[in-house]
C-alpha cells in the first residue's frame, strides 16, 4: 500500500550546525504536506507546511523543500539549538478526490548536542 | 485562544475495563481526528469527524472503540473493554478545513495493565 516513511529513525548534530531530516512519500496524489515535531510528552506540534504547487517554502529558521519527481520532502534547520530536540514527523494529505486525512510516518529522533 | 484540550493526559486501567477519552477541539473547527501512537511508532488514523457525523472510521481496530461527537463540539473515544495492546497515547487534532493545518493536543497516555 501507499505509505510516508522517513529515511532516518535518529539524526544527531551540534548546536549551530543545520539539520536536514528526510522524508519519502509514496501516494503521488498527495497535495499537502506538513512538518510536525513532537516534544516529550506534548502533541505534534506545527512546523511548517507546502502544497505541492510549490517546491519551497521558507519559515523562521526551517525551510521545507519538496521534489514532487522523487516523491521526497525535507525539512531543514537553520543553527539547530538544542530547543529542537525532539520527534519530527511529516505527514501527507490528499485533497480534491482525496480523504484529506494526514498520514504520518514513523518520525525522526532530532538530538541537539550543546 | 484555547488550544485543542485532552483530558485525562493518563489513564491507567486494567484489562477489561472500559475509559473513556475527551477531546475539545479549537472552537469553530468542524474536522475532529483521532490518532494514536504505540509503542512509539507512527502516529496512525482512528477516525475523523466533520462537525457530529463520521466521515472517516477507516482506522478504527475493532468493535471496542467507540467514538462520538454529539453536537458537533467535543469528542469522546471509549474503549470497552480494554486490552493490553490498546496502550500508547492517544491524540486528537482538529482543523477549520479540511486539507489544512491540523492543531494537536496534548494527548492522553493510556496504559492497560
Amino acid at each position: 500500500g501507499e505509505s510516508v516513511g522517513l529515511h532516518l529513525p535518529t539524526l544527531s548534530v551540534q548546536e549551530g550546525d543545520n539539520s536536514i531530516i528526510n522524508c519519502a512519500y509514496s501516494n503521488s496524489a498527495s497535495d499537502y504536506f506538513i512538518w510536525y515535531k513532537q516534544e516529550s510528552g506534548k502533541g505534534p506540534q506545527f512546523i511548517i507546511d507546502i502544497r505541492s504547487n510549490m517546491d519551497k517554502r521558507q519559515g523562521q529558521r526551517v525551510t521545507v523543500l519538496l521534489n514532487k519527481t522523487v516523491k521526497h520532502l525535507s525539512l531543514q534547520i537553520a543553527a539547530t539549538q538544542p530547543g529542537d530536540s525532539a520527534v519530527y514527523f511529516c505527514a501527507e494529505s490528499r485533497g480534491e478526490g482525496g480523504s484529506y486525512i494526514p498520514t504520518f510516518g514513523r518520525g525522526t529522533s532530532l538530538i541537539v548536542h550543546p | 485562544e484555547a488550544g485543542v484540550t485532552q483530558f485525562p493526559s493518563h489513564s491507567v486501567i486494567e484489562k477489561g475495563q472500559t475509559v473513556t477519552l475527551r477531546c475539545d477541539p479549537i472552537s469553530g473547527h468542524d474536522n475532529l481526528y483521532w490518532y494514536r501512537r504505540v509503542m512509539g511508532k507512527e502516529i496512525k488514523f482512528l477516525l475523523h469527524f466533520v462537525k457530529e457525523s463520521k466521515q472517516d472510521e477507516s482506522g478504527m481496530p475493532n468493535n471496542r472503540f467507540l467514538a462520538e461527537r454529539t453536537g458537533g463540539t467535543y469528542s469522546t473515544l471509549k474503549v470497552q473493554p480494554a486490552e493490553l495492546e490498546d496502550s500508547g497515547v492517544y491524540f486528537c487534532a482538529s482543523s477549520h478545513q479540511p486539507n489544512t493545518e491540523a492543531f494537536f493536543g496534548q494527548g492522553t497516555r493510556l496504559t492497560v495493565v
